[in-house]
Parts: structure tokens; C-alpha cells; sequence
């Protein structure tokens, strides 16, 4: 039972190719995230959808868009990849209640790690 | 602005032993605190969480977290420490007077490394 599944899990491409990831979350949550890990581990986020809306898009290249076609699948395209693209993305999902309180606790899918040769 | 800072690039410690993983964090309102665990080649995986209430945080393996207002410090603990404790751990804030957006900011990171 993956709650946060991730494909590919590895991505090896030439630069100029342009790249999809493809993330789904069976746990009914209404918020997801991409994130990026840099080569010194480091965490970013780079954009969320809540119900399908753009909440946070933060400094990213336009080369990069995420598309939510459901409340379960937030899938990123990156167009004409580049050397510092490479990195291991992440994506998660939470439950972010408007109303009241929210547990918010984020759920990370297992990564996917892309090279760009 | 929000940031989390740990200040310690790694952590060793011997099997059997106390462990401490520092982490602390600047917000402007009332912080949600999270740690999360990373292992080899592995996504990250959620251990506990602050939101409000007792200082003390239980969380999954054995793991503690102590919140300190005062210190604006989440220090992850565990009593005994054991080899396969071994991982990243990551350090997470969220300001939960911002905007409903579930916006998570890690800090950079501490490898622990426990030797038997």
C-alpha cells in the first residue's frame, strides 16, 4: 500500500531533453508538493497544489511545470533540461484544512533522481 | 524571515548511548515543528511533530523531541541509540500564521552516525 508513489525512480537524460516525473498519493489528502534535494541534501520546496490550485511557486524556472490534473497525481515537466537540474525530487502530500486546525503532516513519496548528462 | 538551523553538520554516537539531534528555528508566529528521517537512498520519512500542547513529543522508533519556546529549540532525542538509527535527519518548521499553504522549511540536515 504506497501512499506516495513516484515514476521514475530513476531518470538519466542529455541536456535539451525535456522530462516528466509523475507522482500520485492514495491517501485522500488535498494539498501536494514538489520538492527539490540538491547534491548537499539540502530541501527546497518549489511549488504546491491545493484541490488542483497553485498555492506556492516559489524562485523556479519557468522551464519547470507542475500539473495537477487531480486532487491525486501532481506531475512536474521540465523543459529543456539543464546540468543544474540535476538533483533527487520529491514530492508529498498533507491534509490542509482551511477550517480549524490541520495535522499537516507532509508524507514524501520515495524520490526520484535525475541526471542530466 | 523563517529558517531552521542545525547546527551540526553530524552526530556520532555509541550504540547504547543517549543521542541528541539540535535543531533550532526562527518564525513569527507560533511554529508547527517537524522532524523527518532519511535514510540511504530512501524518501523521508515522518518521526514526530510539535503543534501544540505538552513540550514533550513522543514519535515513531524510540525518538523525543523537546520544545523550547524560550531557546526557539526542537532537539530530537533518544535514550538509547542504535545502529540502524543511523540516517539524515531533517529539521522542519512551519509558521502556522501564514497563509493555509503547508509551506515546509528544512534546515540543512544532520547525519547520525551510530557505531556498535
Amino acid at each position: 500500500d504506497t501512499a506516495v508513489s513516484q515514476t521514475p525512480k530513476y531518470l538519466v537524460t542529455q541536456m535539451g531533453n525535456d522530462k516528466s516525473i509523475k507522482c500520485e498519493q492514495n491517501l485522500g489528502h488535498d494539498t501536494m508538493y514538489w520538492y527539490k534535494q540538491d547534491s548537499k541534501k539540502f530541501l527546497k520546496i518549489m511549488f504546491s497544489y491545493n484541490n488542483k490550485e497553485l498555492i506556492i511557486n516559489e524562485t523556479v524556472p519557468n522551464r519547470f511545470s507542475p500539473k495537477s490534473p487531480d486532487k491525486a497525481h501532481l506531475n512536474l515537466h521540465i523543459n529543456s533540461l539543464e546540468l543544474g537540474d540535476s538533483a533527487v525530487y520529491f514530492c508529498a502530500s498533507s491534509q490542509v484544512t482551511r477550517a480549524g486546525g490541520s495535522t499537516d503532516t507532509q508524507y514524501f513519496g520515495p524520490g526520484t533522481r535525475l541526471t542530466v548528462l | 524571515a523563517q529558517s531552521v538551523a542545525q547546527p551540526e553538520d553530524q552526530v556520532n554516537v555509541a550504540e547504547g548511548n543517549p543521542l541528541t539531534v539540535k535543531c533550532t528555528y526562527s518564525v513569527s508566529g507560533n511554529p508547527y515543528l517537524f522532524w523527518y528521517v532519511q535514510y540511504p537512498n530512501r524518501g523521508l520519512q515522518f518521526l514526530l511533530k510539535y503543534i501544540t500542547g505538552d513540550n514533550l513529543v513522543k514519535g515513531s522508533y524510540g525518538f523525543e523531541a523537546e520544545f523550547n519556546k524560550s531557546q526557539t529549540s526542537f532537539h530530537l532525542k533518544k535514550p538509547s541509540a542504535l545502529v540502524s538509527d543511523s540516517a539524515l535527519y531533517f529539521c522542519a518548521v512551519r509558521d502556522r500564521s501564514s497563509s493555509n499553504t503547508g509551506k515546509l522549511i528544512f534546515g540543512q540536515g544532520t547525519t547520525l552516525q551510530v557505531k556498535p
